[in-house]
C-alpha cells in the first residue's frame, strides 16, 4: 500500500525566507503527484501537478520536483509572504482498476511571520 | 458559475441517527469523490464515481452509502452515525483522473 509522508509537520519562517517543504512515497509507480494548499476552514486548491515523465513544474514563486526513483518531492516556495500561510499537502496518483486514486500525505502547516 | 458546493457545512448527529451530505457541481465534471478528513492525517477516500449512475468504494468506506443518480449530484448517507465518523467531510470533482477540484468541507460532530 502506498504511503505518503511529509516531514515536518509544521513550519515557521519569518516573511521573505525560502520554503521547502517535503513529500515522500513509498512507490515509486505512480502516474503523478500533485501539491495543494488548505486555507483554514476551506477546501484544498491544487497548485501544481507533476506527471510521472516530468521532473518539476513551476508557478511564479512555487517550484516542486519529483524524483520517483527515491520516492521524494520537494515544494519550495520563494521569498515567502504572509499570505504564504497555509496547510501544503502533497497527493499521488497511484492509478489502479483504470482511474485515478489518490493518496493524500498529511500537509505540512506554514506559518510565515511578518 | 457556483463549482461545487457543500450541503450542509456544519451538522451535529447523535449516535444512530442518519443524515445525508449533498456535493453539487456545476463545471459537468464525471469524476466525483467523497473524502474525510481527520487531524493528524491526510484525506482519505470514502466513496468515487466515475460517471452518472456509478459508485465504487474507495479506502475507507464502511458505514457509508452513496449514489450518483445524477451527474452533477453525488450523495454520501451515513445509515447509523457513530463517533468514529466525526470529521470534516470534503467533496472533489474532475474532468479527468489528474485534477480535483474540492469544495468546502462539511464538519460533521457525532455525540
Amino acid at each position: 500500500k502506498q504511503e505518503v509522508t511529509q516531514i515536518p509537520a509544521a513550519l515557521s519562517v519569518p516573511e521573505g525566507e525560502n520554503l521547502v517543504l517535503n513529500c515522500s512515497f513509498t512507490d515509486s509507480a505512480i502516474y503523478n503527484l500533485q501539491w495543494f494548499r488548505q486555507d483554514p476552514g476551506k477546501g484544498l486548491t491544487s497548485l501544481l501537478l507533476i506527471q510521472s515523465s516530468q521532473r518539476e513544474q513551476t508557478s511564479g514563486r512555487l517550484n516542486a520536483s519529483l524524483d520517483k526513483s527515491s520516492g521524494r518531492s520537494t515544494l519550495y516556495i520563494a521569498a515567502s509572504q504572509p499570505g504564504d500561510s497555509a496547510t501544503y499537502l502533497c497527493a499521488v496518483d497511484v492509478k489502479t482498476d483504470s482511474w485515478g486514486k489518490f493518496q493524500f500525505g498529511a500537509g505540512t502547516q506554514v506559518v510565515v511571520t511578518p | 458559475n457556483a463549482g461545487v458546493t457543500q450541503t450542509p457545512k456544519f451538522r451535529v448527529l447523535k449516535t444512530g441517527q442518519s443524515m445525508t451530505l449533498l456535493c453539487a457541481q456545476d463545471m459537468n465534471h464525471e469524476y466525483m469523490y467523497w473524502y474525510r478528513q481527520d487531524p493528524g492525517m491526510g484525506l482519505r477516500l470514502i466513496h468515487y464515481s466515475v460517471g452518472e449512475g456509478t459508485t465504487a468504494k474507495g479506502e475507507v468506506p464502511d458505514g457509508y452509502n452513496v449514489s450518483r443518480l445524477k451527474k452533477q449530484n453525488f450523495l454520501l448517507g451515513l445509515e447509523s452515525a457513530a463517533p468514529s465518523q466525526t470529521s470534516v467531510y470534503f467533496c472533489a470533482t474532475g474532468m479527468s483522473s489528474n485534477e480535483q477540484y474540492f469544495g468546502p468541507g462539511t464538519r460533521l460532530t457525532v455525540t
